[in-house]
């Protein structure tokens, strides 16, 4: 069975020009959640989604940052306009949700770099 | 405050040591709990659950204090192979499990 697909894995662009990662998630897993990561820092949620609905996006920057996630299957994280803080990995996750214990399944992240 | 704590690290220890990590949390109404591994440049992979009666997996061993509101990881006869940062994640529930990730700990384990 396939894992969490993620893309890009790396992308590199100057600060504000427009970026965007994508991931598909496990198959049947209804939860897929956004997590931002800094080096030596633990994931930071950014989003969480209940099949196609934004059940939490509090800690979304809304003013430069958009999900989506229109069919409950895979999702896109959209940033514009890219700042150098957002130098990070952008982590996809995914789980059953109510049928499941709560364990995550990760893809391998997209690492962006803000020049 | 955050919500989960863990000690950063690095904990430098030689092989065959035993080696222990403790996690806190703030949410008395936390409902499960994890240990995830990640390596350098990767993503976290689930470790191992962590319940109230302790979980074993050979080397490695965990347990919730759910009055003390800790989790811990021990790790015994340690090898070069578990150098890797250790994440502690919490979950909450809110329609669906909200998990709360630890900063880490970095496990550095040397000949």
């Amino acid at each position: 069975e396939a894992g969490v697909v993620q893309s890009p894995r790396y992308k590199i662009i100057e600060k504000k020009q427009p970026v965007a990662f994508w991931c598909n998630p496990i198959s049947g897993h209804n939860t897929l959640y956004w997590y931002l990561q800094n080096l030596g820092q633990g994931p930071e949620l950014l989003i969480r989604y209940e099949n196609e609905e934004a059940v939490d996006d509090s800690q979304l920057p809304k003013d430069r940052f958009s999900a989506e996630r229109l069919k409950g299957v895979d999702s896109t994280l959209k940033i514009q306009p890219a700042e150098l803080g957002d130098s990070a990995v952008y982590l996809c996750a995914s789980s059953l949700g109510q049928k499941g214990t709560g364990e995550l399944f990760f893809g391998e992240g997209s690492r962006l770099t803000v020049l | 405050r955050k919500e989960v704590e863990q000690d950063p690290g690095p904990f430098n220890v030689p092989e065959g040591a035993t080696v222990a990590f403790n996690c806190t949390y703030s949410n008395s109404a936390s409902q499960s709990f994890f240990w995830y591994r990640q390596d350098c440049r990767k993503e976290p992979k689930l470790l191992m659950s962590v319940y109230s009666s302790g979980n074993e997996d050979g080397r490695f061993t965990a347990q919730l204090n759910r009055a003390s509101q800790y989790i811990s990881l021990l790790i015994r006869d340690s090898k070069l192979s578990d150098s890797a940062t250790y994440l502690c994640v919490v979950n909450e529930w809110g329609g669906s499990y909200i998990p709360t990730f630890g900063r880490g700990t970095s496990l550095i384990v040397h000949p």
